[in-house]
């Protein structure tokens, strides 16, 4: 059963700072998957990883894929309060079909 | 294109009624998926479908049924309402295989 396990759950940081999400997972996948949910919206895709060592940039977030430590991180740079919201990994089991498996999601605030 | 879309928004049941949540999807997507969100456990896959006429199970299927039967629809069905089912109910669909999913709105369902 895959497991998908995310930390910290919980991130309060200042403007400015930077910091990093790790999204650790049980069993070989090479596709992962970066969303963000605001409150009481739906969830928005930020990023599709599909290879070991990919790397996407956009504004002041990056991911990265390490397939072979089963290991994902996106990381915020010099963070501004739009970015507060809540981020979530997730992996595809793999195969022909498309079974997510999602973390438990981190909450981050940016405060200013 | 509408995108995802997901009726009703809102919805009270009592204990022992049944429902079916609609989703259809305008973007002539294979994939469908159902998944409910609770606080803390992240997003969980109740079903699946990687086309018309072809559905599976995901984690937590007990108390639900779906079908596909056009490429654009994907009803959720709950069969006999529990309290347990209070949740977010959220469709996405995807394609091809290793895509972003695209997520609609989301329905909050309570269940008294």
């Amino acid at each position: 059963e895959l497991k998908v396990e995310q930390n910290p759950l919980f991130l309060s940081m200042q403007e400015g700072k930077n910091y990093t999400i790790y999204c650790n997972y049980s069993t070989t996948s090479d596709r992962l998957y970066w969303y963000r949910q605001d409150p009481g919206k739906s969830l928005e895709s930020l990023f599709v990883l599909l290879s070991n060592g990919a790397v996407k940039q956009e504004g002041r977030l990056m991911a990265s894929l390490d397939t072979k430590a089963r290991l994902s991180t996106l990381h915020i740079t010099a963070a501004v309060h739009d970015l507060s919201a809540t981020y979530f990994c997730a992996v595809d089991s793999g195969g022909s079909n498309y079974k997510l498996t999602f973390g438990k999601g981190t909450l981050l605030t940016v405060n200013p | 294109n509408a995108g995802v879309t997901q009726t009703p928004k809102f919805q009270v049941l009592k204990t022992g009624q049944s429902m079916t949540l609609q989703c259809a999807q305008d973007m002539n997507h294979e994939y469908m998926s159902w998944y409910r969100q609770d606080p803390g456990m992240g997003l969980r896959l109740i079903h699946y479908s990687v086309g018309a006429g072809i559905t599976d199970q995901g984690e937590v299927p007990n108390g639900y049924n779906v079908s596909r039967s056009t490429t654009e629809d994907f009803p959720l069905r709950l069969l006999s309402a529990a309290p347990s089912q209070t949740s977010v109910y959220f469709c996405a669909s995807s394609s091809p295989l290793g895509a972003e999913q695209f997520f609609g709105p989301g329905t909050r369902l309570t269940v008294l």
